[in-house]
Order: C-alpha cells, then sequence, then structure tokens
C-alpha cells in the first residue's frame, strides 16, 4: 500500500526566502506525482504534474523534481512571497490510478 | 467561468438523515473524481467514475452511493449519516485517468452531522 510523507509539517518563513518542501512515497511503481496547493476554505489548485518518465517540472517560481528510485520530490519555491501562504499538497498516483495523499505541509510567509 | 463547481457549500444535518451533494463540470473531462477530507485534512478517495462507469471504489461504506448520470455531473448520496461523516467532500476532475492527466478540484461540501 503506497504511503506519502510530507516534511515538513508546518513551515514559517520570512518573505524572500527560498525554501524547500519534501515528499516521499514508499512504493516507486508511479505514473504521476502532482503538487497542489490549499487554501483555508477552499479547494485544490494543481501546481506541477509531474510524469514518471520526467525528472522536473517548472511553473514561474515553482520547480518540481521526482527522483522515482528514491521515492523522494521535492517543490522549491523560489523568493517566497505572503501569498504563497497555504497548505502544499503532494499526491502520487500508481497501481490502479489510485491517487494518494500526503498530509501536507503548512505554509506562512511573513511580510 | 467555473470548471468544477458543487452545491451546496455547507450541510448540516442530524444523524440518521440523507443527503445528497452534487457535481458538475465544465471542462469536457472524461473523469470524475469524489474525495474526503477528514478533520485533520487528510484528503482520500473514495470513488472515480470514467465515462459514467464506476473504476475506482475505495472501501466506502456502502451507505455512499455515487451516480453520473452523464460525464460531466457526479452526484454523492449519502443514507443514514453519522457523525464520522462529518467532513469536506471535494469532487473533482480529469481529462483522462488519474495517472495521466492533472486533476481539477471543486470548492468542497463542508458537512457538518449534528
Amino acid at each position: 500500500k503506497q504511503e506519502v510523507t510530507q516534511i515538513p509539517a508546518a513551515l514559517s518563513v520570512p518573505e524572500g526566502e527560498n525554501l524547500v518542501l519534501n515528499c516521499s512515497f514508499t512504493d516507486s511503481a508511479i505514473y504521476n506525482l502532482q503538487w497542489f496547493r490549499q487554501d483555508p476554505g477552499k479547494g485544490l489548485t494543481s501546481l506541477l504534474l509531474i510524469q514518471s518518465s520526467q525528472r522536473e517540472q517548472t511553473s514561474g517560481r515553482l520547480n518540481a523534481s521526482l527522483d522515482k528510485s528514491s521515492g523522494r520530490s521535492t517543490l522549491y519555491i523560489a523568493a517566497s512571497q505572503p501569498g504563497d501562504s497555504a497548505t502544499y499538497l503532494c499526491a502520487v498516483t500508481g497501481g490502479s490510478y489510485i491517487p494518494t495523499f500526503g498530509r501536507g505541509t503548512s505554509l506562512i510567509v511573513h511580510p | 467561468d467555473t470548471a468544477v463547481s458543487q452545491t451546496p457549500k455547507y450541510l448540516v444535518t442530524q444523524m440518521g438523515n440523507d443527503k445528497s451533494i452534487k457535481c458538475e463540470q465544465n471542462l469536457g473531462h472524461d473523469t470524475m473524481y469524489w474525495y474526503k477530507q477528514d478533520s485533520k485534512k487528510f484528503l482520500k478517495i473514495m470513488f472515480s467514475y470514467n465515462n459514467k462507469e464506476l473504476i475506482i471504489n475505495e472501501t466506502v461504506p456502502n451507505r455512499f452511493s455515487p451516480k453520473s448520470p452523464d460525464k460531466a455531473h457526479l452526484n454523492l448520496h449519502i443514507n443514514s449519516l453519522e457523525l464520522g461523516d462529518s467532513a469536506v467532500y471535494f469532487c473533482a476532475s480529469s481529462q483522462a485517468l488519474a495517472g495521466q492527466e492533472t486533476q481539477y478540484f471543486g470548492p468542497g461540501t463542508r458537512l457538518l452531522v449534528l
């Protein structure tokens, strides 16, 4: 059974810092890995999708990497802003197309 | 131009009642999902439909019955509601199966069972 762990559970940083969020998974037989953002009281917004054959994806200040063999992904956020404050969720989809989510990293970027 | 919409947004009801949550997507996607997010924010898939056919049913009590009248709609009916059903229920959709495509989520339905 796939298990997804996200570290740290919570993070508070000053504006402008570069930061790294970590996601690890136990079963490397995956189709893809997706990073989402969830704002309080809202639904999830997809940030980046990395297919199993890819190593990384970039969108603006966000860069996500995938190392299937070690069961790890990182989400790198450059020059963080208060608007980046949210919970970041990692989801891994493997056999039977069932997505498994981590419990998220709650990020606060203070001015 | 809401992509994935859910109704109602909030639902407060008594134990033992039957309730339904509706979901609609206007993205032309073939696959739709229901997720449950518990009080500790853990998100878990419940069901997935592809072209109106049930393809994922993740050990959910049979009090929960999804229905997909067409590709754009996936409703969730819950019988005999229990306290433990209190959670946020999210609908999502994707062009193809979750393993291949990005998922788009609705805003959630906050269910509180008293």
